[in-house]
C-alpha cells in the first residue's frame, strides 16, 4: 500500500543544471508535504515543505510545485551542486489539527550530481 | 545547532531479548516520534508522543513495542522480545510543532539494529 510513491530510484544530473525530483501519492487526505535529504549513515534532514492551499514554495535554490488535482509534487534544485547528491525523500501528512500526525514517506530517490 | 542525540548507534541483540532504544530530543520540542527503515525499503512511521502519552501510532507498533519520556529529556523505544524482522535503523524524531503548522522533524542520525 503505498501511499506516496516516488517513481524515479536513483536520477543522475549535471552539476549546475536544474535536478528535478517527483512524487505522487493517493491519499486525498494528505494536506501537508515535505522533502527530506538523507547522507548514508545520518537521518533524514528536513528541506522544504508545502500546505495543500499553496501550489508552490520556494527556499533559495529548493522550490516545490504541488498540483493537487494530479495528485503530483516535485522539487526543483536550481543550480545542482555536488553537495545536493543524497537521497530525497517525499513525506506527506494528514494534519488533524490537534495531535502528532506520522508522516508517510516514498522510497526516495538517489540523487547523483555529476561534475 | 540544536541536536536530536540518539545511542547507541549500532545494536546487535539475540531474537527474542529485549532492546531499549534512547533518543534525547531537542530541548524546547514537544512532539516525538520514532520511525524505522528496514534495509532498502521506505522509513516508516511507528509512534508519535505528545503531551506524556502516544497520539498515534502504525500497525507495525504492536503490543511488542513501548514508549516512554521517563525524565523529560530521554524518550526511549522498547522492544519487548526482538524478531529477526525487527532489524531496522530506527530513527527518532522530534518536533517544536503539530506538522500543520510549518515544522518539520529534526531527526537524529539513527540507531541501527540487528538481531541475531
Amino acid at each position: 500500500d503505498q501511499q506516496v510513491k516516488q517513481n524515479s530510484p536513483s536520477l543522475s544530473v549535471q552539476e549546475g543544471r536544474i535536478s528535478i525530483l517527483n512524487c505522487d501519492y493517493t491519499n486525498s487526505m494528505f494536506d501537508y508535504f515535505l522533502w527530506y535529504k538523507k547522507y548514508p549513515a545520518e537521518g533524514p534532514t528536513f528541506l522544504i515543505s508545502i500546505s495543500s492551499i499553496k501550489d508552490k514554495n520556494e527556499d533559495g535554490r529548493f522550490t516545490v510545485f504541488l498540483n493537487k488535482s494530479a495528485k503530483h509534487l516535485s522539487l526543483h534544485i536550481v543550480p545542482s551542486q555536488p553537495g545536493d547528491s543524497a537521497v530525497y525523500f517525499c513525506a506527506a501528512s494528514e494534519y488533524s489539527g490537534g495531535g502528532a500526525d506520522g508522516l508517510t514517506f516514498g522510497k526516495g530517490t538517489h540523487l547523483i550530481i555529476q561534475p | 545547532e540544536p541536536e536530536v542525540t540518539q545511542t547507541p548507534s549500532h545494536q546487535v541483540t539475540q531474537m527474542g531479548q529485549e532492546v531499549i532504544l534512547r533518543c534525547v530530543p531537542i530541548s524546547n520540542h514537544l512532539y516525538f516520534y520514532w520511525y524505522r527503515q528496514i534495509l532498502g525499503q521506505k522509513v516508516e512511521f511507528l509512534v508519535s508522543f505528545y503531551n506524556n502519552e502516544i497520539s498515534e501510532k502504525s500497525e507495525i507498533f504492536d503490543d511488542q513495542f513501548s514508549v516512554e519520556r521517563p525524565d523529560g529529556s530521554n524518550f526511549t523505544l522498547k522492544i519487548r522480545s526482538t524478531k529477526l524482522e525487527d532489524s531496522a535503523m530506527y530513527f527518532c524524531a522530534s518536533a517544536q510543532r503539530e506538522q500543520g503548522a510549518g515544522a518539520g522533524y529534526t531527526f537524529g542520525s539513527g540507531t541501527r539494529l540487528t538481531v541475531v
